[in-house]
């Protein structure tokens, strides 16, 4: 079946490690998203990709960064991860940009100790 | 942004029983979609509803758009029903905003 597959599904990281979370499609879709889930909160969009042009949210900090290196693949890199990183982080794609059904992948639960 | 507020916050429901679950939005919408969070945290797209009525077996959803809301209804409820109802909405951007959610819990 066509899915958004996110690995590893549990992630453990040090305080200020680098840490790289990976999602992959097979739904062959032109968006892909990393949203950020805290603790019984809603989904906050960190950033998109439409095609190969990169969308960052506002407020999003610097320390998140993302990489898509072809139409099947999405990375999200926190670059110095904080105690206030440990979240949820879930990968969603969508057909196109605007009015489009997304997808969402199981999510990577990611603990900074 | 668009604000998005959805309710009741929390619900709990005996096994059998129906439920409404409602969004309300800010402003015009060209994006509405219900989605349920199971225990594990996988988000499973119920409904694509900028407007009108779907039915899905158990499951249907109805957007009024022009008064801005959205309903969600779950007819003879089941544990696994159980987890976070969100509705989320696209405005003039492109981004989905999300509501903060309904928590239900489904007893035996």
């Amino acid at each position: 079946d066509a899915m958004v597959i996110q690995n590893p599904r549990y992630q453990v990281t040090q305080f200020g490690k680098p840490v790289t979370l990976s999602c992959s499609q097979t739904l062959n879709h032109n968006v892909m998203y990393w949203y950020q889930q805290k603790s019984s909160q809603a989904p906050k969009l960190l950033f998109h990709y439409y095609d190969k042009d990169f969308n960052n949210e506002a407020d999003t900090p610097d320390n998140f960064q993302s990489r898509r290196p072809n139409t099947s693949f999405c990375f999200l890199d926190i670059r110095s991860p904080g105690l206030g990183d440990a979240a949820m982080y879930l990968c969603a794609t969508s057909r196109g940009q605007g009015g489009e059904k997304l997808f969402f992948g199981s999510g990577t639960q990611l603990s900074v100790l | 942004g668009i604000q998005v507020e959805q309710s009741p916050p929390d619900l709990i429901l005996q096994e059998g029983a129906n439920s409404t679950l409602r969004c309300n939005f800010s402003d015009s919408v060209n994006n509405l979609q219900w989605f349920h969070q199971n225990p594990w945290g996988q988000l499973i797209n119920l409904f694509y509803i900028p407007s009108g009525t779907k039915q899905n077996g158990r499951l249907s959803a109805t957007t009024v758009a022009t008064e801005r809301y959205s309903l969600l209804y779950i007819s003879s409820s089941q544990t696994t029903d159980s987890g976070v109802y969100f509705c989320a909405v696209e405005g003039s951007g492109y981004a989905l905003n999300f509501g903060k959610g309904t928590s239900l819990l489904v007893t035996p």
